[in-house]
């Protein structure tokens, strides 16, 4: 399994202002992602971030809006730039760990943002 | 693209069993998971099932898939109060690589 840790765990910011979570996990892992939860809604898959090279955004995503770092195999950082009501969501890290021949996702506490 | 559809909500009688059924539509999927999100948190993954099986058990949990109709079911033995959450069923494909996460469905458990 794989312990994931996420800062903030909630934060109420300002129109236009950016904001960034990290995601820490307690094991070095391949696959990271980050996920969106908007009010009400199922999980939408934002990026993968890929270590020492460019996350891969899912359709409906760039990276201006939402630039990714992984400099390591343990953390990353999603940053929601100029921020919008319509951002007010739940932002989630997961990772994927191999469990034989299967593949298992965990998920992190989730970051509860609020845009005023 | 590939969709996963779950019921919006359930309500059961506490020592009732519940079930949550999920339907997907991506035929390579291989894995499907039912996660568990509790209030303010995140996900908890429950349990999974390959998809060359029809039937997984562990403990109060029973996993049913019908790969045919592409519908799978998590049954809740003994419903707790405890066990009021919102339950995600999401299929693994192959083939895109990725989870495909259901619209959840919010079970509520009542004395």
């Amino acid at each position: 399994s794989a312990v994931i840790s996420q800062k903030p765990s909630r934060d109420i910011c300002q129109r236009g202002t950016s904001l960034t979570i990290q995601c820490q996990v307690d094991s070095q892992v391949t696959m990271m992602f980050w996920y969106r939860q908007q009010p009400g809604q199922s999980l939408t898959l934002i990026a993968t971030a890929n270590q020492g090279s460019e996350a891969t955004y899912e359709s409906g995503f760039v990276i201006d809006k939402f630039p990714i770092s992984r400099p390591n195999l343990t953390f990353s950082t999603l940053t929601v730039s100029n921020m919008s009501p319509e951002d007010s969501s739940i932002y989630l890290c997961s990772v994927e760990v191999s469990a034989g021949k299967y593949n298992e996702q965990f998920f992190g506490p989730g970051t509860r943002l609020t845009v005023l | 693209g590939e969709d996963v559809e779950q019921s919006l909500f359930l309500s059961v009688r506490e020592g009732d069993s519940s079930v949550i059924n999920c339907t997907y539509t991506d035929s390579s999927s291989t894995y499907l998971y039912w996660y568990k999100q509790e209030p303010g948190a995140g996900l908890q993954l429950l349990t999974y099932i390959f998809s060359n099986m029809d039937m997984k058990q562990d403990q109060r949990l029973t996993v049913l898939l019908n790969k045919k109709d592409k519908h799978l079911s998590l049954r809740i033995a003994d419903t707790q109060t405890g066990d009021s959450a919102i339950y995600f069923c999401a299929s693994f494909s192959y083939n895109t690589d990725k989870l495909i996460f259901g619209t959840g469905t919010r079970l509520q458990v009542f004395p």
